[in-house]
């Protein structure tokens, strides 16, 4: 199985800093990588998929990038309703769908 | 609106069987695969596996594979998640979630369903 390796796994960060969270696989996986929200007690939310395209209904400051086994998810201003947990997913298709450890977002 | 909605929380022993349900609605059911997750308390997203409604087809994670099985009734337009015996360390919270089509990301959610198993 592919695995996904998340970092850093808690984020301490205040209002309208900018967030990075990084996710590695351990082998090639193209664009095939989506990020999701979560937050406790909810079901995931959907915010990026293929490795850079926002979903629908998702704000502008959320952003994705990379290809191969290196991505990103930025927060360009984090807003009070930001902090909650993100995870990263493999979806390629000869490999078992996997997901990151999560990246907890806290409050500074 | 595509919905896909739960069934209620479980509390159940070990050994015991049960099948937790997954209804869909506001879209074509059968046509599109439907996904299991896990959530064990106080950790991250497992991936147990995909149905595709239509023909029952089935695709589970190593992890996971002979421990539950999954199933689809079209007339109903509901989705199944079934243990023969429960264990302890299956206590999580279990999402369904419809899985884009050409792709394996996961756009709409259930609300979950908590299984507690406990002697």
């Amino acid at each position: 199985d592919i695995q996904m390796t998340q970092s850093p796994s808690t984020l301490s960060a205040s209002v309208g800093d900018r967030v990075t969270i990084t996710c590695r696989a351990s082998q090639t996986i193209n664009s095939w990588l989506a990020w999701y929200q979560q937050k406790p007690g909810k079901a995931p939310k959907l915010l990026i998929y293929k490795a850079s395209s926002l979903d629908s209904g998702v704000p502008s400051r959320f952003s994705g990038s990379g290809s191969g086994t290196e991505f990103t998810l930025t927060i360009s201003s984090l807003q009070p309703d930001d902090f909650a947990t993100y995870y990263c997913q493999q979806y390629n298709s000869y490999s078992p769908v996997t997901f990151g450890g999560g990246t907890k977002v806290e409050i500074k | 609106e595509v919905q896909l909605v739960q069934s209620g929380a479980e509390v159940k022993k070990p050994g015991d069987s049960l099948r937790i349900s997954c209804a869909g609605s506001g879209y074509s059911f059968a046509s599109y695969w439907i996904a299991w997750v896990r959530q064990m308390p106080g950790k991250g997203l497992e991936w147990i596996g995909i149905i595709y409604p239509g023909d029952s087809n089935t695709r589970y994670s190593p992890s996971f594979q002979g421990h539950v099985t999954m199933s689809a009734d079209t007339s109903t337009n509901t989705a199944h998640l079934q243990w023969n015996s429960l264990k302890a360390s299956d206590t999580a919270i279990y999402f369904c979630a419809r899985v884009a089509r050409g792709d394996y990301f996961l756009r709409y959610w259930g609300q979950g369903t908590l299984v507690s198993v406990s002697s």
